[in-house]
């Protein structure tokens, strides 16, 4: 099977401009969760979609922002962004259920903004 | 809520001797615990994934983990460290009240010493 993968890899934006990243999950699992990671706040949880439907949110801001298609293919995006936003974003997917299924994550995607 | 700590931000191990890497959790259930390691400029592979059958478990590359309740601490260990497991290593706890959402620990970074 092929892993989970994100596009684009290497992303520069400069302030104020919008993003937005994708995420392609295992075939079969519908479960995507996105995490930002920096090397101040180390990996961070954005939020999790199941079925098309936002199941967890972790303490972003709304600029931060996602959807996930009927596919489980899932996007995530960013408004209005600040130097501070400039990390690697990373997708994981997992097979539906909770809790005891681990998390297959992406090679990242990693934003600049100046 | 659930945490995880691991304490050490930096190891370092000669080659061939004995690493350990810390975790301490902390969750008001049973908890669903996982290794992860990061090589430079990739996303996070599955060392190893603990889900309340044995607590002693193996994981790829040589590496296990043990679950020790009364700790609340699934350390992780290799016999003898190899140069290719200079990485980040992180420590995520999940449960049945946080669906699918993980927590992270703040990573690890070991370097081995040739």
């Amino acid at each position: 099977k092929a892993g989970v993968t994100q596009t684009p890899r290497y992303l520069i934006k400069t302030r104020g401009q919008q993003v937005t990243l994708s995420c392609s999950p295992i075939s079969g699992h519908r479960s995507v969760s996105w995490y930002q990671q920096t090397p101040g706040q180390g990996l961070q949880f954005l939020f999790e979609y199941f079925s098309e439907t936002q199941r967890n949110k972790g303490n972003f801001p709304g600029r931060f922002s996602g959807r996930q298609f009927s596919n489980s293919r899932s996007e995530m995006n960013v408004s209005t962004l600040e130097l501070g936003d400039s990390a690697l974003y990373l997708c994981a997917s997992s097979p539906a259920g909770t809790g005891n299924y681990e998390q297959y994550f992406g090679p990242g995607t990693r934003l600049t903004v100046t | 809520a659930q945490s995880v700590t691991q304490l050490g931000s930096h190891v370092s191990v000669s080659e061939g001797a004995l690493v350990l890497l810390r975790c301490n959790y902390s969750s008001s259930v049973p908890p669903y615990l996982f290794w992860y390691v990061q090589y430079p400029n990739q996303g996070l592979q599955l060392l190893l994934k603990y889900t309340s059958a044995a607590t002693l478990v193996k994981g790829i590359n040589g590496f296990e983990a043990e679950f020790k309740k009364s700790e609340t601490s699934f350390h992780l260990t290799k016999p003898s460290a190899h140069m290719s497991d200079a990485a980040e290593y992180f420590c995520a706890v999940s449960d049945v009240n946080t669906g699918n959402q993980f927590y992270f620990g703040t990573g690890t970074s070991l370097t081995v010493i040739p």
